[in-house]
């Protein structure tokens, strides 16, 4: 159920700068990983994926970053706009299943 | 993009009464799709894998007999809360994987459910 006092990471930035989203993964076997954009009330928002094979990957706007040393993936964000503000969540796929990170608010001060 | 559409998108009930969330792929065929619970300010959690013609495959703590899944075609597959609780009260998302696409996985808008 739900956890009393449970609040997300907040990042909160001004329109027009670059954001940057971290995720610590668990599993050193995952081999694919995605990020999603999930608005209030709505679904998951595919954003941008990455194998294990590669450390970086650009999209419009977004970059994905691997670094399967530290297990560590982030997400940047450039020339973050108003309509960027959602929780991000980080998902990793280790057998077939996704599993999902903690999630982290953006903000985004016009 | 390939849609997922959820029905209904939220649903009121009385303790102890049951409650139906169908899930459709629109416009592809998904012999998996998978159904998640997210309380508030939460992640996605999986409750369980849902296979076309066979039996689901449930996360552990997940009880199979109140969470009960059908995936009676390869468009459609049913989330039916049984004797459903105030704890059970929750937002259910679930997604569906292309059987032609592997990889890509597509998730619905959710259902809210609010049990009183």
């Amino acid at each position: 159920g739900e956890s009393v006092g449970l609040h997300l990471p907040t990042l909160s930035v001004q329109e027009g700068d670059n954001s940057i989203i971290n995720c610590a993964y668990s599993n050193s076997a995952s081999d694919y990983f995605i990020w999603y954009k999930q608005e209030s009330g709505k679904g998951p928002q595919f954003i941008i994926d990455i194998r294990s094979n590669m450390d970086k990957r650009q999209g419009q706007r977004v970059t994905v970053l691997l670094n399967k040393t530290v297990k560590h993936l982030s997400l940047q964000i450039a020339a973050t706009q108003p309509g960027d503000s959602a929780v991000y969540f980080c998902a990793e796929r280790g057998y077939s299943t996704l599993t999902f990170g903690k999630g982290t608010m953006l903000l985004v001060s016009p | 993009g390939a849609v997922v559409s959820q029905h209904p998108s939220w649903v009121i009930c009385k303790s102890g009464t049951s409650v139906k969330i169908e899930c459709r792929s629109l416009d592809f065929q998904a012999t998996t799709m998978f159904w998640y619970r997210q309380f508030p300010k939460q992640s996605l959690m999986l409750m369980a894998t849902s296979n076309e013609g066979s039996k689901a495959t449930y996360e552990q703590g997940v009880e199979k007999d109140k969470f009960l899944i059908n995936h009676a075609s390869l468009t459609l597959s049913t989330l039916t809360v049984t004797s459903a609780h105030p704890e059970d009260s929750s937002f259910y998302i679930c997604s569906a994987r292309d059987s032609l696409a592997q990889e890509t996985q597509y998730f619905g808008p959710g259902t809210r459910l609010l049990v009183l």
